[in-house]
């Protein structure tokens, strides 16, 4: 069974780097797939933010793609964010998520964690 | 970019009834389109994939159809647990990203 889960804090002050980490289990990332995150603000819908391929090919939202770097270990099995400048704005759940390479699917979703952006 | 829209909004039914949920694309995606559920506290749960393929473990009161920009979430008979919000996403197919859909809130009446 995969099974994906997000860490990193849940406070983060404007201006500064969100950073999360996404340790995956039950699937080795090094096989394939691509791995990547999506928020969602308060009572609002999801957005992608971006995905890294086990090769390390990176794709991002182009919207938020001037403040995003999105990294892979594959030696720790992990993939991890950051979201560089935050603002209000980028108060969200964050998940992290698995899709597959040639489908519209994302088959496999962490819990998500709740990051807060204030001083 | 490509822009999804979904309708209605909200979709305030009881259980046993039909559910029609529309998503449409402001190109074509061909059939890169799927169909998510999401609870409250909850993280989506994938429902159907490539616009007609139920995910695993999916009943078969969830159904999708449609290509290109038009496309349908059905759930033929809404049981208690079916309330929820329903998103659409498409991948784009190279480069690889996507978006969703604003939503549809599936409310009991």
């Amino acid at each position: 069974q995969v099974q994906l889960q997000e860490s990193g804090p849940g406070l983060v002050k404007p201006s500064e780097t969100l950073s999360l980490t996404c340790a995956v289990s039950g699937y080795s990332i090094s096989s394939g797939y691509y791995w990547g995150w999506i928020r969602q603000p308060p009572g609002k819908g999801l957005e992608w933010i971006g995905s890294i391929y086990h090769s390390g090919s990176t794709y991002y939202n182009p919207s938020l793609k001037s403040r995003v770097t999105i990294s892979v270990d594959t030696s720790k099995n992990q993939f991890s964010l950051k979201l560089s400048s935050v603002t209000a704005a980028d108060t969200a759940v964050y998940y992290c998520a698995r899709h597959a390479p040639t489908r519209a699917m994302v088959d496999y979703w962490g819990q998500g964690t709740l990051v807060t952006v204030s001083s | 970019e490509i822009v999804l829209t979904q309708s209605p909004a909200t979709l305030s039914l009881s259980p046993g009834e039909r559910a029609t949920l529309s998503c449409r694309a402001s190109q074509s995606v061909s059939s890169y389109l799927a169909w998510y559920q999401q609870k409250p506290g909850q993280a989506p749960r994938l429902l159907i994939y490539d616009a007609s393929n139920r995910a695993t473990g999916i009943p078969a009161r969830f159904s999708g159809s449609g290509s290109g920009t038009d496309f349908t979430l059905t759930i033929s008979s809404l049981e208690p647990e079916d309330f929820a919000v329903y998103y659409c996403q498409q991948r784009s197919n190279w480069p690889p990203t996507f978006t969703f859909g604003p939503g549809t809130k599936v409310d009991i009446k």
